[in-house]
């Protein structure tokens, strides 16, 4: 079945980056982009952008340009969002997400934190 | 991008009794390919999203019956048919018609 399965929780400090991963599996993973959504506390579901598994192409939100990279390994299935400059409101669960023939997969989320 | 507006935003419900989420997009979700992807999400406390009804009307598998969508071009609905404690919860629709994907307010259904 469909999985995706992402990095544990980072802590991190206001200015400085981390990379999140997405590990695939039970589908073939250049098929379907990998979309990343964000969720600060208490709030509602944000796209941030995507990545073309096959290509390496990559779409994202204005609201995030030049402060997110999407990358992928396609020979370990696995997608990656790092996110640099962070601020405080940047705190937040980052989501993997697929949507293969109408149907959305997610993975489970990595909360970020930064906190000086 | 398009707009998602749900309403209610709160839905505090009896056990047992119906509930229903509107959702209206602001342009017609109807896909170039002839589907409507329009996807309905519900999200418990502390967990990811949750798959429950993709292109306005297919349950996902396992989800209870008591779950359904309709709707069509601009207006969709989800109704619970009857409500159960283990349905507490946000509930969100979302577009994957048009790039990018865009979500609506959630609303937050409890019991009274």
């Amino acid at each position: 079945q469909v999985q995706l399965v992402q990095s544990g929780a980072e802590v991190t400090k206001p200015g400085a980056s981390v990379k999140v991963s997405c590990k695939a599996s039970g589908y073939t993973f250049t098929g379907y982009y990998v979309n990343w959504v964000r969720q600060a506390p208490g709030q509602g579901l944000e796209w941030v952008g995507r990545i073309n598994p096959d290509s390496g192409g990559t779409d994202y939100a204005q609201k995030f340009q030049g402060g997110v990279t999407m990358t992928r390994d396609t020979s370990i299935s696995t997608a990656y969002m790092e996110l640099g400059s962070l601020r405080s409101d940047d705190t937040a669960v980052y989501y993997c997400a697929i949507l293969v023939e109408g149907r959305q997969y997610w993975g489970q989320g990595t909360l970020v934190t930064v906190s000086s | 991008d398009i707009v998602m507006t749900q309403t209610p935003l709160s839905s505090p419900v009896t056990l047992g009794q119906p509930a229903s989420i509107s959702c209206r997009s602001s342009q017609s979700l109807v896909h170039r390919d002839g589907n409507t992807h329009l996807t309905w999400l519900q999200q418990r406390p502390g967990q990811p999203p949750r798959l429950l009804i993709y292109k306005v009307s297919n349950r996902f598998s396992g989800v209870p019956d008591r779950f359904s969508g309709s709707g069509a071009g601009t207006d969709f609905t989800l109704k619970i048919s009857r409500v159960e404690a283990e349905d507490v919860g946000i509930y969100f629709c979302m577009q994957a018609t048009q790039f990018p994907w865009t979500f609506g307010q959630g609303t937050k259904v409890e019991i009274k």
